[in-house]
């Protein structure tokens, strides 16, 4: 019953270095979702994706990248590391069928810190 | 352009109190609005979604209402327990593009003493 699954859990990054966040499911969902949550906020968008092959950018996208190549995987690369990309990020998931959007389905986040 | 609202940031209370959340928003034009729990150092778990056709859901000690003509959503939790300390998010998704993407509200941090 693993849901969604984020790896690593927690990571400090040097200004400048590159890494990528891993995201998987197990649910079958078409739509997945990258979020950041810094402290007292809520969670904005940076990127998401409504079925393999497709993405797109969401409210906060610069300094990041994603792929989709399979429904189970949706991973998110920083490039250049930036003080600004020190945050928690979380991967969502959704199924929706035609008529209907069900709710979304979070993993446990990533915890970075760029130093 | 979408902006969630929650007030209080925190809040409070002594074991055993009803209380209210509330969430606000400023577009109508919403598909459904979801409330999640975030428990520290944890990622969000859904608690209730509802529809925009619909007035109000219930799952066990919490009910959860929405009036989407004034933008207001309500998270009402019954008998409160120490265990349902964490922080309450709220989101709503909007319509018109099918991409299911949330706006989130910036959460209340509640607080139940034994």
């Amino acid at each position: 019953n693993a849901g969604v699954t984020q790896t690593p859990k927690f990571r400090i990054l040097k200004i400048g270095q590159s890494m990528t966040l891993q995201c998987t499911q197990d649910m079958n969902h078409n739509y997945m979702y990258w979020y950041r949550q810094d402290p007292g906020m809520g969670l904005k968008l940076i990127y998401y994706s409504v079925g393999a092959g497709i993405t797109d950018k969401g409210e906060v996208p610069n300094g990041y990248n994603v792929s989709r190549s399979t429904t189970e995987d949706f991973p998110l690369r920083l490039e250049l590391a930036a003080p600004s990309q020190t945050s928690v990020y979380f991967c969502a998931s959704s199924y929706s069928p035609m008529t209907a959007l069900g709710p979304q389905h979070f993993g446990d986040g990533t915890r970075l810190s760029i130093l | 352009k979408q902006e969630v609202t929650q007030i209080p940031a925190a809040l409070s209370v002594p074991e055993g109190e009803n209380l209210v959340l509330n969430c606000s928003f400023t577009d109508s034009a919403i598909y459904n609005l979801q409330w999640f729990r975030q428990d520290p150092g944890k990622g969000l778990t859904s608690l209730l979604l509802i529809q925009s056709s619909q007035r109000e859901q219930t799952s066990g000690r919490l009910n959860a209402s929405l009036d989407k003509s004034s933008g207001r959503s309500t998270l009402y939790i019954a008998a409160s327990q120490p265990g349902d300390s964490a922080t309450y998010l709220c989101a709503v998704r909007q319509t018109g593009v099918n991409t299911g993407k949330l706006i989130f509200g910036q959460g209340t941090t509640l607080q139940v003493k034994p």
